[in-house]
């Protein structure tokens, strides 16, 4: 199974709204990461996640807060976002180092925030 | 760090070979080569990777150059569904797990 699944597949909220995205892996893979992806332009490293401790923050905004609750879950917490962060969220996992090994993405969350 | 550029976009016709190429101008002698792929409405997906040989695998050939700084992604009958950005991404080399995607390669195929 190399299946990275993400859920919601689209979100809607209000910028006063508190939500959170899930992604979920079952390789055994010690890395996670997030990205955001504006239309028509490649995905953006967020953060990375090595062994469940974050290794990366890419200078993200606090109103984004992810989570690693075990080895397999990957969560993004959203508070107070505001309408340009609507966008694509892509969750990925890899074995190794993303710059030695495969990375396995998720289809992604659309988010649009009003 | 390693840094690669692509063309912006490129045509083929149905059922032909298309050869994608990337230049890596920096990189050194131990950065993988990666080709990621990205369909309309979807993540990105894993295409093929090397160091230092020529890779083939179901979806693709991979050329790499003697001295490293190209390589082309060979696509040896364009379907429709080969349609999609494609990507060679660098990796930061303080840090592995930092990749970043470039612009990428916009194919469109023709029926």
């Amino acid at each position: 199974d190399t299946e990275v699944t993400q859920t919601p597949k689209h979100l809607v909220m209000g910028m006063t709204n508190k939500k959170s995205l899930k992604c979920e892996q079952h390789m055994g893979h010690r890395a996670m990461y997030w990205y955001k992806q504006k239309a028509k332009k490649p995905p953006e490293l967020m953060f990375v996640y090595s062994y469940e401790k974050l290794s990366i923050n890419e200078s993200v905004p606090s109103r984004f807060s992810p989570e690693c609750p075990n080895s397999s879950l990957l969560n993004l917490h959203l508070h107070a976002l505001q309408p340009e962060d609507s966008a694509l969220y892509l969750c990925a996992s890899s074995q190794g180092l993303a710059g030695e090994e495969t990375q396995y993405f998720g289809p992604g969350t659309r988010l649009l925030v009003l | 760090d390693a840094k690669t550029t692509q063309p912006n976009s490129m045509e083929s016709n149905e059922e032909e070979p298309v050869h994608l190429p990337c230049n890596h101008s920096t990189i050194s002698g131990t950065d993988y080569i990666h080709w990621y792929r990205q369909l309309p409405s979807q993540g990105p997906e894993y295409v093929i990777h090397g160091l230092t040989s020529n890779v083939n695998n179901r979806m693709a050939s991979l050329a790499i150059a003697e001295d490293r700084k190209s390589s082309t992604l060979i696509l040896h009958r364009a379907t429709l569904r080969d349609a999609a950005v494609y990507y060679c991404p660098e990796y930061m080399k303080t840090s592995y797990d930092k990749v970043i995607f470039g612009p990428g390669t916009s194919l469109s195929v023709i029926p």
